[in-house]
């Protein structure tokens, strides 16, 4: 089986642009996590999506956005983005049911705002 | 923060030494996870136990769980250089069967050759 997929790997963009984040999660999962990690605050829970639904939420403001597709693949974005959002975007696939509770984590988009 | 606190946050050991790193948390849980995080790259699954069992092995891998104490150990016996890594606890924070961990602060393992 093919592991989880993110792009783009790495992206700069400026304060105030909008930037958009995609993942592909291992085949079968339905339910897909993403995962903001700084050197200040560590590894910190956006939001979860399954079966095209948001099942849970972090506590980030609402600039931070993100869907699932009817395959599963889900995209987050961020709009007006802020210096603090540098940060490595880590997606999580899962069956979403009752199982490990195990994630399967994608390799990241490392994002810089200059 | 919700976040646990892990410790040390940095661990120095010649391959072939033991490491044991510790991890508290504050909330109630259904299972803790370990995970292991090279140089700025994707986590990947070590170990789960469940809040029912109290030590659980996975090769040079031994984990146990204090619910009372809301505390968790990872050992890693015979460490080798591949074993340089973050390593995370993570608990489900009683939301069982989802993706919203939470996340320790990590602890950074370096094995000298």
């Amino acid at each position: 089986k093919a592991g989880v997929t993110q792009t783009p790997r790495y992206l700069i963009k400026t304060r105030g642009q909008q930037v958009t984040l995609s993942c592909s999660p291992i085949s079968g999962h339905r339910s897909v996590s993403w995962y903001q990690q700084t050197p200040g605050q560590g590894l910190q829970f956006l939001f979860e999506y399954f079966s095209e639904t948001q099942r849970n939420k972090g506590n980030f403001p609402g600039r931070f956005s993100g869907r699932q597709f009817s395959n599963s693949r889900s995209e987050m974005n961020v709009s007006t983005l802020e210096l603090g959002d540098s940060a490595l975007y880590l997606c999580a696939s899962s069956d979403g049911r009752a199982s490990t509770g195990e994630l399967f984590f994608g390799e990241g988009s490392r994002l810089t705002v200059l | 923060s919700q976040q646990g606190e892990e410790d040390p946050q940095a661990l120095s050991i010649q391959e072939g030494e033991n490491a044991t790193m510790n991890c508290s948390y504050k909330t109630s849980i259904n299972n803790l996870q370990w995970y292991r995080q090279n140089s700025g790259r994707g986590l990947v699954h070590l170990i789960l136990i469940r809040s029912n069992e109290r030590e659980k092995h996975s090769g040079r891998l031994r984990v146990t769980l204090d619910t009372s104490k809301k505390s968790s150990s990872l050992l890693i016996t015979a460490s080798r250089a591949a074993d340089t890594a973050s390593y995370f606890c993570a608990t489900d924070g009683s939301s069982s069967n989802t993706g919203k961990l939470i996340f320790g602060q990590g602890t950074t393992l370096q094995v000298k050759p």
